[in-house]
């Protein structure tokens, strides 16, 4: 079975600070991706970024990195330069390769950014 | 930027009618997924969906759930006999291609209130 677990149901950040979301997961899968989706108040679910079990870099989508160590696993959000608008749910999920599309969530963080 | 259409955004139904929700994936999308939330809790799979069937369900969706592509464009899951226990958040997401590791393209929405 595949598992994600986010150990930090809340986060504080000053504006402009760097923060880090952790993710670790269990699978016994060697092909899978991790996602990290953003869930404002309003609900709905954004996709931020996605990283593959066997891309050799990390991710990085403009303010958004993904710190994946592999042996750990671990894939941690780094949000840089954090502003108010991030302030919301962040959910790491993980994805099979060798199945069709389930995805397997966290229980969230809950980001909250202050001025 | 292309982007999953879900309708309504709000339901409140009776319990024991039958609801349906509709969602326009992306149009060069070919997998299709229902998920949905409960009020504070994590995201769960209910099922995929590609080439007109269902590829993998999960034990959430029982007999009395179904989804269908009536048409070339739309998405539908039908619940046909709610509880109150289906009052959640139901997202529709579609993805490119199929595998687990391939990102997924969730829409906004319907929280599906029942009474």
């Amino acid at each position: 079975a595949q598992k994600i677990t986010q150990t930090q149901p809340g986060m504080f950040v000053q504006e402009k600070e760097a923060v880090t979301l952790d993710c670790t997961y269990d699978t016994s899968d060697p092909s899978y991706g991790l996602f990290w989706y953003k869930q404002p108040s309003s609900g709905e679910m954004i996709f931020l970024i996605y990283q593959g079990s066997y891309d050799q870099q990390n991710a990085t989508e403009g303010r958004y990195s993904l710190n994946f160590q592999k042996a750990r696993k671990s894939a941690n959000l780094v949000i840089s330069a954090s502003q108010l608008g991030d302030s919301a749910m962040y959910f790491c999920a993980i994805g099979r390769g060798s199945t069709l599309g389930r995805l397997y969530f966290g229980r969230g963080t809950q980001l909250t950014v202050w001025p | 930027e292309p982007e999953v259409t879900q309708t309504p955004s709000h339901q409140v139904t009776q319990m024991g009618q039958e609801v349906i929700l509709r969602c326009v994936p992306i149009s060069n999308h070919l997998y299709f997924y229902w998920y949905r939330q409960i009020l504070g809790q994590k995201v769960e799979f209910l099922v995929s969906f590609y080439n007109n069937e269902i590829s993998e369900k999960s034990e959430i969706f029982d007999d009395q759930f179904s989804v269908e592509r009536p048409d070339g464009s739309n998405f539908t899951l039908k619940i046909r006999s709610t509880k109150l226990e289906d009052s959640a958040m139901y997202f529709c997401a579609s993805s490119e291609e199929g595998g687990g590791d391939q990102p997924q393209h969730f829409g906004d929405g319907t929280r599906l209130s029942i009474l």
